[in-house]
């Protein structure tokens, strides 16, 4: 199987900050590679595919990068309604896997 | 707008089979080149991916679950289903529906129902 691991776990931040996690997989995995974001008791909402393709409706100060094994998951002015957990995830192969994600909270 | 409703028992017996039920509104289940998969969470944990079914038939699953489950579709009804027999403490979570794209894309989620597994 292929390992996600995600830094940091954990970060605080304030509304306006801009804001980087990291996501690296176990294996090139080219760049499939989505992103999560979940709020406490709902479900994931899909944020970005092939590493950089914004779902629709996501507003642009999201972002995505990377191919290979190392990603980045960017948040721009960091908004009231960012604050949540997220998660990438491989869909290179089966199964497809998650990162341990990463808790973004006001700081 | 396309709507996934998942249903099914919120508590289930050791040993026993949990079955849910995933309903698709807003969208044919076999209209497409779509996928349609199950993922759980358990509490505090990551996201688990379980398998995707394509209603014409090809069925994936983790292979750390494929001798307990079953995902099958229901034109018929517009939804599809997770069976995952054999339960133990160890499959009680939070599990989602989802659809995915041909390319296995998670584009929709389902709201998530929560099963105990407990005597």
């Amino acid at each position: 199987d292929i390992q996600m691991t995600q830094s940091p776990s954990s970060l605080s931040a304030s509304v306006g900050d801009r804001v980087t996690i990291t996501c690296r997989a176990s294996q090139g995995i080219s760049n499939y590679v989505a992103w999560f974001q979940q709020k406490p008791g709902k479900a994931p909402k899909s944020l970005i595919y092939a590493a950089s393709s914004l779902q629709g409706g996501v507003p642009s100060r999201f972002s995505g990068s990377g191919s290979g094994t190392d990603f980045t998951l960017t948040i721009n002015t960091l908004q009231p309604e960012d604050f949540a957990t997220y998660y990438c995830q491989q869909y290179n192969s089966h199964p497809f896997t998650f990162g341990p994600g990463t808790r973004v909270d006001i700081k | 707008q396309l709507q996934l409703q998942e249903s099914g028992p919120g508590l289930v017996k050791p040993s026993e089979t949990l079955s849910l039920s995933c309903t698709v509104s807003g969208v044919s289940i076999s209209s497409g080149s779509h996928y349609w998969g199950w993922i759980r969470q358990p509490p505090g944990k990551r996201p688990e991916w379980l398998g995707s079914v394509f209603y014409g038939g090809n069925t994936y699953y983790d292979p750390a679950l494929i001798s307990r489950a079953t995902i099958s579709v229901d034109t018929s009804k517009n939804l599809f289903s997770l069976k995952l027999n054999s339960v133990t403490t160890a499959d009680t979570a939070v599990y989602y529906c989802v659809r995915q794209t041909s390319g296995m894309v998670i584009d929709y989620w389902g709201q998530g129902t929560l099963v105990t597994v407990s005597s």
